[in-house]
Parts: structure tokens; sequence; C-alpha cells
């Protein structure tokens, strides 16, 4: 089993549309979340990050830690097609920079 | 752009060439990172320096070697590859090790082809 599984789409929405991505994971000592934005022949750029669970919202990004679960989420509203890209989660156990990827998921905003 | 520039962005090597990837970042960062980038796989970590010195090495293979000279050069040497080590090749650099939620700016990448 993999340490992160993301489904790798591509996943394909209207513009305006919500974007729901989600990453699970098995080790529960995880505590230290990130999401990053890859675009194409670029390398990833970091979204969002969030410790232990629950919500934190940053403009259009709200992303999501459910610990019981073992389950992380990241929300795009009202979708743009410059949000086409590869989105990437990532997670750690301590804060020092050592974070397990999850293979990331393809998304196509389509006008 | 992200202040880390990797060259050159695209490589084509053969089985029994030596080749060097070069990164180079201007965010006054001490730390900075090797990663693997592979076709539908997750990043995988190859190396970290802090302040010049090695703090990790992923079980990665010795004809990769890398050198950090000064915290804002890495280079990864390359020498006899395999046709498996197709991929991107990632630099990335963060301000240390150890801070809370240590951000990692990444470059272009290396797309390297192994024939």
């Amino acid at each position: 089993q993999k340490e992160v599984e993301q489904d790798p789409g591509p996943l394909s929405v209207p513009e305006g549309a919500i974007v729901s991505l989600n990453c699970t994971y098995s080790n529960s000592a995880f505590q230290y979340f990130m999401w990053y934005r890859q675009y194409s022949r670029k390398g990833p750029e970091l979204l969002m990050y969030t410790y232990s669970s629950g919500n934190k919202e940053d403009g259009r990004f709200t992303a999501q830690v459910d610990k019981s679960s073992k389950y992380i989420s990241l929300f795009i509203r009202d979708s743009q097609p410059s949000d086409s890209a590869t989105y990437l989660c990532a997670m750690s156990t301590d804060s020092w920079g050592k974070f397990q990827f999850g293979a990331g998921t393809q998304v196509v905003v389509t006008p | 752009e992200t202040g880390v520039t990797q060259t050159p962005r695209h490589l084509v090597m053969g089985m029994t060439n030596k080749k060097s990837l070069k990164c180079e970042q201007h965010l006054g960062h001490n730390a900075m990172y090797w990663y693997k980038q592979s076709a539908k796989k997750p990043l995988e970590l190859m190396f970290v320096y802090n302040f010049k010195e090695q703090t990790e090495n992923n079980s990665v293979p010795s004809r990769f070697s890398p050198e950090c000279p000064n915290s804002s050069h890495l280079f990864l040497h390359l020498h006899t590859l395999q046709p498996e080590d197709s991929a991107l090749y990632l630099c990335a650099s963060s301000q240390d090790l150890g801070r809370l939620y240590e951000k990692l700016f990444f470059g272009s990448g290396t797309q390297l082809s192994v024939l």
C-alpha cells in the first residue's frame, strides 16, 4: 500500500464549477499537510498548508484535514481555466521538510 | 520565476555518458534538495543539503552523485545511467530545515531521457 494515495485524473470541470481534490494516507503520524500546484513543464509551487485537523481558507481555495479518516481535501471555488494544472498533496510527520508526496491529480478547467 | 534556476531544461544522454545537472537559487536559502519525478509517480526525495552539508541520502544509487559547493549551488552528476532513470529532476530550496511549515521553492526541472 502506498503511503499517500491520490487519484491521477484527469478531472475535467467546466469553468465556474467547484473542483474537489483529495488524498488518503496510511501513516497516522502525519500532522503537516500541504497542497502544491504544478503547471506543465514547471516545478510545483506551494498553494496551502495546514497543521493537524481542521479547515483553512485562502481566497478561492479551501483545505480540509480529517485525521480520523486519514483524508485531506482541497476545494477550488469558481474554477478558472488558469487553474488547469496537476495538484500534489504532501504530508509529513514533522515540520523539517521531508514530505511524502502524492502522485498528483491532473485538473482541466474548460471554458 | 521562483528564484530557483535549473539547467539544462532538457537532456538526452546515452547510458555510457557523463553529464551534470545544475541548480542555482537566488533566495538566500540554506537548504537545497534534489527530487525525482517520474510519470504518474509521487515525487521522490533523493538528497538534502543544509548549509552545504548532506543531511539525507534517500538510498539513491551511486550513479547519481550530488555536489553542493555553497548554499546557492547544487549539482547532480550523472554517469552510467539506466533507461529507467529517465524522469524530471527537480531542484528545490528552503530557508532552513526544522522550521514550521518549511516552504519548498522548486525550479522548473531538467527533463532527462536516457537512451
